[in-house]
């Protein structure tokens, strides 16, 4: 099993350039999830899906969208990318409950 | 009130060691509490579930106090490998979802 799988891994774009952060888990899990992490900021959330088919929004959701395309994937899009949004994305997921969530190894984004 | 708050350190400790970090949380309904371990540039992994007053695994301790609304994590016998940052993750009342403190940086040296 890969566990749960990101692409890509590094990033950097343009302010206002849009792109979609992908997120792949082959556990059989229900609930995926959608961090980012600055420094000294902790883990944020910014989406969750509970189960295929429904998303939630996290504390940070501005500028970003998400869809649950099956239950494996989890994508992430910035329509308009912003400096502030410059980051380490994590995807995260867990068979149910947010428990014992597995992440994934990350995308580092940067927005210039 | 943070939902999480912990002690970011660093704190630095020889090997073999005893080193204990502390989290605080503001949700009196959490029932369910972890830590997590990132080491640097890496993804979390979890390390420890504390359902009720407490849990041991080897070398590691959690332990929950619930009337002051904080968690304890207890290295033991400290080693070079343990050298992270270890984040605290109450179970909010929000079903699907914890929420993460900023975490702890311990640095274990020779």
């Amino acid at each position: 099993n890969a566990g749960v799988t990101q692409t890509p891994k590094f990033q950097v774009l343009k302010t206002g350039q849009s792109m979609t952060l992908q997120c792949a888990q082959d556990m059989n899990h229900n609930s995926m999830y959608w961090y980012r992490q600055d420094p000294g900021m902790g883990l944020r959330l910014i989406y969750y899906s509970a189960s295929e088919g429904t998303t939630d929004k996290g504390e940070v959701p501005n500028g970003y969208n998400v869809s649950r395309l099956n239950k494996r994937e989890f994508s992430l899009r910035l329509e308009s990318a912003a400096p502030s949004q410059t980051s380490v994305y994590f995807c995260a997921s867990t068979l149910r409950g947010p428990e014992t969530q597995y992440f994934g190894p990350g995308t580092r984004l940067l927005v210039l | 009130r943070k939902e999480v708050e912990q002690d970011p350190g660093p704190f630095n400790v020889p090997e073999g060691a005893t080193v204990a970090f502390n989290c605080t949380y503001s949700n009196s309904a959490s029932q369910s509490f972890f830590w997590y371990r990132q080491d640097c540039r890496k993804e979390p992994k979890l390390l420890m579930s504390v359902y009720s007053s407490g849990n041991e695994d080897g070398r590691f301790t959690a332990q929950l106090n619930r009337a002051s609304q904080y968690i304890s994590l207890l290295i033991r016998d400290s080693k070079l490998s343990d050298s992270a940052t270890y984040l605290c993750a109450p179970k909010g009342s929000t079903l699907g979802r914890l929420y993460f403190g900023r975490g702890t940086q311990l640095t274990v040296w020779p």
